[in-house]
């Protein structure tokens, strides 16, 4: 199973944007690219994913490269509430869409 | 719809206890998960269910037994309580639709300490 490196934290200015990386070098080629977030220690919510493409959701926008090697998850205004701890996780319905998660980035967006 | 729902939300445990943890989906998925995650950490896969009957162990099976009678029910089972088990537990479910499965909907989570 594919799995991603994230950096452990990010801190992003108040109604700026925040672009979030994730290399993911050894995805296969029907596994999907997955955001989710955790604030606090509530269950995680799902943002986005994508294959190929890019994708852009009322919530952000994801950033595939054209090798699918690394993705940018993309918050276009950050509000103090998308304070949370930002996992990408590969997943294909081979393999039952299991999640494996990383330690994920921690998002700080400061006033 | 409710969505996936757990409980209890916490519970203490001596050693060596017993319980049960619940996760019910209204949903209809075909796929259900269960996951533990340590303070500071990510989540870690402990067994899933593919449907009703089936399921298998994830990365941390140890100390843990499941069983899927229907869609909507998966319940997590620790025979033997012990600290190392001490972990938030969040319950997750997805659907298949043809060669494409949906992402994954979580709980809210159940915080169990073992002393």
């Amino acid at each position: 199973d594919a799995k991603t490196t994230q950096p452990p934290s990010m801190d992003c200015a108040e109604g700026r944007a925040a672009n979030l990386p994730c290399n993911h070098s050894t995805i296969s080629g029907n596994e999907y690219v997955y955001w989710y977030r955790q604030i606090h220690s509530q269950g995680p919510q799902y943002i986005i994913h994508g294959l190929k493409n890019n994708e852009t959701n009322e919530m952000a926008s994801l950033i595939i490269t054209e090798d699918r090697k690394s993705s940018t998850l993309i918050l276009p205004h950050a509000t103090l509430r998308d304070t949370a701890v930002y996992y990408c996780i590969v997943g294909s319905h081979n393999n039952f869409n299991k999640f494996y998660f990383g330690s994920g980035t921690k998002l700080n967006v400061k006033p | 719809n409710a969505g996936v729902t757990q409980t209890p939300k916490f519970r203490i445990l001596k050693i060596g206890q017993s319980m049960t943890l619940q996760c019910a989906q209204d949903m209809n998925h075909n796929y259900m998960y269960w996951y533990r995650q340590d303070p500071g950490m990510g989540l870690k896969l402990i067994y899933y269910s593919v449907g009703a009957g089936i399921t298998d162990k994830g990365e941390v099976p140890n100390g843990y037994n499941v069983s899927r009678s229907t869609t909507e029910d998966f319940p997590l089972r620790l025979e033997l309580a012990a600290p190392s088990q001490t972990s938030v537990y969040f319950c997750a479910s997805s659907s298949r639709t043809g060669l494409r499965t949906d992402t994954q909907y979580f709980g809210p989570g159940t915080r169990l300490t073992v002393l």
